[in-house]
C-alpha cells in the first residue's frame, strides 16, 4: 500500500510570511498532484509534477518533485489570507495511474 | 455550466436506512470516481469507472454499490447505513489519467 505523509498537519501564519509544506513517501509515483480545498467545496487541482527534480511555479507558489519521485514540496512566498485552505498532495501510480493516493492534508490559515 | 454535480448536498438519515447519492459530469470525461473524506479530512478512493466499467474497487464494505448507467453518471447506493458511514462523499471525473475534477461533495450524516 502506498502512503503519502504530509507535514505539517496544521499551519497558522501571518500575512506576508513564507511557508513550505512537505509530502513524503517511500514509494515511487508516476506523477504527483497538489490540490487546494476550501470549506464546503471539492479539491481543485493546482499543479501536476511528472519528472523527477521538476520545479513548477504558479505565481507565489513553487512546487518541486523530488529526484526519486518519492517526495514533493509546496512553497508559498508572502502568504495572503486568500491562500487559506486545505492543501492536499496526491500521488498517481500504484498499479493504476487512475488511482490517486492522497496525503492527509495541511490546513493552512493565513491571518491578516 | 456546472462541471461535476452531486445530489443531494446534504443527507441526514437514520441508521439502517438505504440511500443513494447521484453524480453527473458534463465535461465529456470517460472516467469517474467516488471518494470518501472523513472528519479528519482524509480523502480516500472508493471506486472508479472508466467507460462504464469498474476499474478501481478499494476495500469498501459491500453495502456500497456504485452504478454507472452511462459515461456521464456515476451513482452510489448505500445499504443498511451505519454511524461510521458519516462523512463527505466526493464524486470526481477525468479524461483518462489526466486532472481529476471534483464535485462539491455530499455530506452524509447517519444518526
Amino acid at each position: 500500500t502506498q502512503l503519502l505523509e504530509q507535514s505539517p498537519q496544521f499551519l497558522s501564519i501571518q500575512e506576508g510570511e513564507n511557508l513550505t509544506v512537505y509530502c513524503n513517501s517511500s514509494s515511487v509515483f508516476s506523477s504527483l498532484q497538489w490540490y487546494r480545498q476550501e470549506p464546503g467545496e471539492g479539491p481543485v487541482l493546482l499543479v501536476t509534477v511528472v519528472t523527477g527534480g521538476e520545479v513548477k511555479k504558479l505565481k507565489r507558489l513553487t512546487f518541486q518533485f523530488g529526484d526519486a519521485r518519492k517526495d514533493s514540496s509546496l512553497h508559498i512566498t508572502a502568504a495572503q489570507p486568500g491562500d487559506t485552505g486545505l492543501y492536499l498532495c496526491a500521488g498517481a501510480g500504484g498499479g493504476s495511474n487512475y488511482k490517486l493516493t492522497f496525503g492527509k492534508g495541511t490546513l493552512l490559515t493565513v491571518n491578516p | 455550466d456546472t462541471a461535476v454535480s452531486q445530489t443531494p448536498k446534504y443527507l441526514v438519515t437514520q441508521m439502517g436506512n438505504d440511500k443513494s447519492i447521484k453524480c453527473e459530469q458534463n465535461l465529456g470525461h470517460d472516467t469517474m470516481y467516488w471518494y470518501k473524506q472523513d472528519s479528519k479530512k482524509f480523502l480516500k478512493i472508493m471506486f472508479s469507472y472508466n467507460n462504464k466499467e469498474l476499474i478501481i474497487n478499494e476495500t469498501v464494505p459491500n453495502r456500497f454499490s456504485p452504478k454507472s448507467p452511462d459515461k456521464a453518471h456515476l451513482n452510489l447506493h448505500i445499504n443498511s447505513l451505519e454511524l461510521g458511514d458519516s462523512a463527505v462523499y466526493f464524486c470526481a471525473s477525468s479524461l483518462g489519467v489526466d486532472e481529476q475534477f471534483f464535485g462539491p461533495g455530499t455530506r452524509l450524516t447517519v444518526l
